[in-house]
């Protein structure tokens, strides 16, 4: 079945170093890809997506590719900021809404 | 302001005690579901909702009951609490059949059983 496989946490970073967030998917035809981001004491947002094979998705200096060939969606950002600090989930969806969560990444950013 | 609401925010129940979250969206989308949240397990479907009148069972639906009378409201019913069903709960709504609008998500309900 469809699922989601995310890199474990939780990832200290100090401010302005690279982040990457490791996702890799199992799925049967073409489905979307997101991320979303939880603040603490927070619900889920939509942080980024993408819809077909080699769309990149960005958001507030946030990028992710969507790679077909390698099943992928990795999160980057170049720059990290103490406002980052969160936990990041990678889903995947196909038509009919059933969506599918990683576990989760905690990311905190120290200044 | 659009968007999904949830109440309470915090609850305390004790065991076998009964109760209803709500969850109410003013976005007309069709499709709903309901979430729960534990540490190390990321987010599990308990129910979904595709339109009103028609509900289906996720991942844990054991404990829980739903039922959508409107489009709008989505409550999610714990008939007999238990210490297992100490969670965060989420809903979220999105438009159906696409797969790529993603979901709107409330801001939670965080339970206690003790």
């Amino acid at each position: 079945g469809d699922s989601v496989t995310q890199m474990e946490g939780p990832v200290t970073l100090s401010e302005e170093a690279f982040l990457t967030i490791n996702c890799t998917y199992t799925a049967t035809g073409y489905p979307s890809l997101f991320w979303y981001v939880q603040y603490p004491g927070e619900g889920l947002q939509l942080l980024l997506k993408a819809t077909k094979a080699d769309d990149k998705g960005s958001n507030k200096g946030f990028e992710a590719t969507y790679r077909k060939e390698t099943t992928s969606f990795h999160l980057e950002k170049g720059s990290v900021q103490v406002s980052d600090s969160a936990v990041y989930f990678c889903a995947l969806s196909r038509a009919g809404n059933q969506f599918y969560f990683g576990t989760g990444t905690s990311l905190t950013v120290i200044p | 302001n659009a968007g999904v609401t949830q109440t309470p925010k915090f609850q305390v129940l004790k065991t076998g005690q009964s109760m209803t979250l709500q969850c109410a969206q003013d976005m007309n989308h069709e499709y709903m579901s309901w979430y729960r949240q534990d540490p190390g397990m990321g987010l599990r479907l308990i129910h979904y909702s595709v339109g009103a009148g028609i509900t289906d069972q996720g991942e844990v639906p054991n404990g829980y009951n739903v039922s959508r009378s409107t489009t709008e409201d989505f409550p999610l019913r714990l008939l007999s609490a238990a210490p297992s069903q100490t969670s965060v709960y989420f809903c979220a709504s999105s438009v159906p059949g696409t797969g790529g609008y993603g979901y709107t998500f409330g801001s939670g309900t965080r339970l206690t059983v003790v």
